[in-house]
């Protein structure tokens, strides 16, 4: 079946502007999270929906760093008045959201700020 | 090891030979652990995983040993193959068991 998937899988933007990340969860998943890779490195948490349940933000870097998940399913990955260090590969993976289920990852949007 | 900046660990093998990539996790609560592949422009793959539970698991030409005293894991690929050549990451399931958290990753690179 279909995978996760992101649009854009690139965006260039000015330093200051505003962006949105979207991420498709595989259907029938209702965990959601979402992950930032800096060049090299490994993974970095930024933010989980489970369910109805209160989004766990503890990983978000700075109030510039906001998420949504509308219906249980679409997310959207904003972040306001970019920085260069926002520049990045941003990670969505969805599971089924019980202990123990793997992480199913999309490709990612690589978002290189200027 | 942890990694410095873009110098992750690297491994480097010869074809046909067996790879064994190694990871130190850091939380004691964690009961779930994985191995992911990534590929250069894509996401980390799921590979394989293990429970606490257990210390070993076992797939198609990989296996995973989890040593919970000393809080270390290893990957284990039999005849690796060009196509294994990837980024490596193991990932635990941490304090509150419902996020992973990622080690730094170990560049495999397969001589052929």
């Amino acid at each position: 079946g279909a995978g996760v998937s992101q649009s854009p899988s690139n965006k260039v933007t000015e330093k200051g502007k505003d962006v949105e990340l979207r991420c498709d969860p595989i259907s029938g998943h209702t965990a959601l999270y979402w992950y930032r890779q800096s060049l090299g490195q490994g993974l970095e948490f930024l933010i989980y929906f489970q369910g109805n349940s209160a989004p766990d933000k503890s990983g978000l870097p700075s109030d510039r760093f906001s998420a949504e998940r509308t219906g249980g399913s679409v997310s959207t990955l904003t972040i306001q008045r970019t920085q260069q260090e926002d520049s990045a590969v941003y990670l969505c993976a969805s599971s089924y959201g019980r202990a123990n289920s793997p992480l199913h990852f999309g490709n990612g949007t690589r978002l290189t700020v200027t | 090891g942890e990694s410095v900046g873009l110098h992750l660990p690297t491994l480097s093998v010869q074809e046909g030979d067996n790879s064994i990539i190694n990871c130190a996790y850091s939380n004691s609560a964690s009961d779930y652990f994985i191995w992911y592949k990534q590929e250069s422009g894509k996401g980390p793959q799921f590979i394989i995983d293990i429970r606490s539970n257990m210390d070993k698991r076992q797939g198609q030409r990989v296996t995973v040993l989890l040593n919970k005293t000393v809080k270390h894991l290893s990957l284990q690929i039999a005849a690796t193959q060009p196509g294994d050549s990837a980024v490596y990451f193991c990932a635990e399931n941490g304090e509150y068991g419902n996020k992973l958290v990622f080690g730094a990753g170990t560049i495999l690179r397969v001589k052929s």
